[in-house]
């Protein structure tokens, strides 16, 4: 499944299946972009990250991917599990800058 | 929570009273953050520290007043300016600039 973060903020699949979450972002003088998931009632934890001399980035079952030429960033999740149930968000800054921007989040909900 | 510990975990708060919100890191980094987040919105950063004796107000401060006496606290008061104050309140340390925050596992604050 997809989900563009800003219009369709729920996201649900199957377990196993991949998922992937947008975000568009609106300054293109950012330069450092973070992916954070949020579960219920709890903080943000840091998934990955990417800056913006780079195009791909791979983590444990976690890939994200930056096209700057759209400012569009992307998180994908291979073989989704229930415990990924959460809300993701993407965060923006700029080396130039004194803070992040963030998102508002897409709830990916797992189906069993 | 990656070594930032915010107390208390619920707090209620009654009309025309100030509560201080703790926010404590082990992680030795120098800027501190506080967010605010509602259902369904991004965080919102209310007040930002770079350095000890020294803050900056963010998008939303208005309401809010902070500290930074030491390099490891960064406290929160929600003071009775503040009309609409029930929400999820985050604490973020980062260790360097441009560079991923780290969150604390947040405080919930009512209104009784």
């Amino acid at each position: 499944g997809e989900s563009v973060g800003l219009h369709l903020p729920t996201l649900s699949v199957q377990e196993g299946d991949n998922s992937i979450i947008n975000c568009a972002y609106s300054n293109s003088a950012s330069d450092y972009f973070i992916w954070y998931k949020q579960e219920s009632g709890k903080g943000p934890q840091f998934i990955i990250d990417i800056r913006s001399n780079m195009d791909k980035r791979q983590g444990q079952r976690v890939t994200v991917l930056l096209n700057k030429t759209v400012k569009h960033l992307s998180l994908q999740i291979a073989a989704t599990q229930p415990g990924d149930s959460a809300v993701y968000f993407c965060a923006e800054n700029q080396v130039s800058g004194d803070q992040f921007y963030f998102g508002t989040g897409t709830s990916l909900t797992v189906i069993p | 929570d990656g070594g930032i510990t915010q107390s208390p975990k619920y707090l209620f708060r009654k009309e025309g009273q100030n509560v201080t919100l703790s926010c404590e890191q082990n992680l030795n980094h120098d800027a501190m953050y506080w967010y605010r987040q509602d259902p369904g919105q991004g965080l919102r950063l209310i007040y930002y520290s770079q350095i000890v004796n020294d803050f900056q107000k963010g998008d939303i401060a208005e309401g809010y007043s902070v500290s930074r006496e030491k390099k490891e606290s960064f406290p929160l008061t929600v003071t009775s300016a503040q009309k609409n104050p029930t929400a999820f309140y985050l604490c973020a340390s980062e260790g360097a600039s441009n560079e991923k925050l780290f969150f604390g596992s947040g405080t919930q604050l009512s209104v009784l």
